[in-house]
């Protein structure tokens, strides 16, 4: 069965980083974009980045030029590297998977099929 | 950027009847080279990841029971609970994938009368 599984979530100072990680089992990882998407406790979904399976990222307005995000197939994982981090990007993260199996470079047009359980980021002092 | 906007904020509804789900984007999701709207439906449980329900507004993804229908075109969509059951309280969210930054709406969360 697929399965989408985060860590690296914790406790972080105000303009700290943290790095993120997801790993990914029983699909073909490759043909598929890769997103992040947070919860802040008791608030609705964010969608924060996505990256595709020609490596073209996208972010959301709130975490561009402070996030990052990658691949790495070989390893069937991605990764979310935050920097400046702020009490507002306090939330569950969660690692999804875009729904269309790929053939080539997209646009970041994407539902969300697979979800993994999440990794909770603070930021507090 | 695409603003997605639920209504209601809450519904209540009694086993066995209908809840009508609504959601609306700031601009079209239809893409007109391939008649899609690009536009998800969610249900979220306590304690859980979402759960994609709908895509392409219409279509069911497997293994989700056919009392879920999504409806719609444009800018106006709807979810349909043709007869809710207790295990369907739950938070339910849209979500546009037509352009990037991708948005959801806020969510509607359903409650059992």
């Amino acid at each position: 069965e697929a399965q989408l599984v985060e860590s690296g979530g914790g406790l972080v100072q105000p303009g700290g980083s943290l790095r993120l990680s997801c790993s990914a089992s029983d699909f073909i990882f490759s043909n598929y974009d890769m997103h992040w998407v947070r919860q802040v406790t008791g608030k609705g979904l964010e969608w924060v980045s996505g990256i595709g399976i020609a490596g073209e990222t996208y972010y959301g307005d709130s975490v561009k030029g402070r996030f990052n995000i990658s691949r790495e197939n070989a390893k069937k994982s991605i990764y979310l590297q935050m920097h400046n981090l702020r009490a507002g990007d306090t939330a569950l993260y969660f690692c999804t998977r875009g729904l269309f199996e790929r053939r080539g470079s997209s646009k970041g047009d994407d539902a969300f099929d697979l979800w993994g359980q999440g990794t909770l980021v603070t930021v507090s002092s | 950027d695409i603003v997605m906007t639920q209504s209601p904020d809450s519904l209540a509804v009694s086993l066995g009847e209908r809840a009508t789900l609504n959601c609306k984007s700031s601009q079209s999701v239809l893409y007109r080279s391939n008649y899609k709207n690009f536009l998800a439906w969610y249900q979220q449980k306590p304690g859980q990841p979402p759960k994609l329900l709908i895509y392409w507004a219409s279509i069911r993804e497997s293994g989700v029971p056919d009392r879920f229908s999504g409806s719609g075109s444009g800018t106006d969509f709807t979810l349909t609970i043709s007869s809710v059951q207790a295990e369907d309280v739950a938070v339910y969210y849209c979500q546009q994938y037509y352009s990037t930054p991708l948005t959801f709406g806020g969510g509607t969360k359903l409650e059992i009368k």
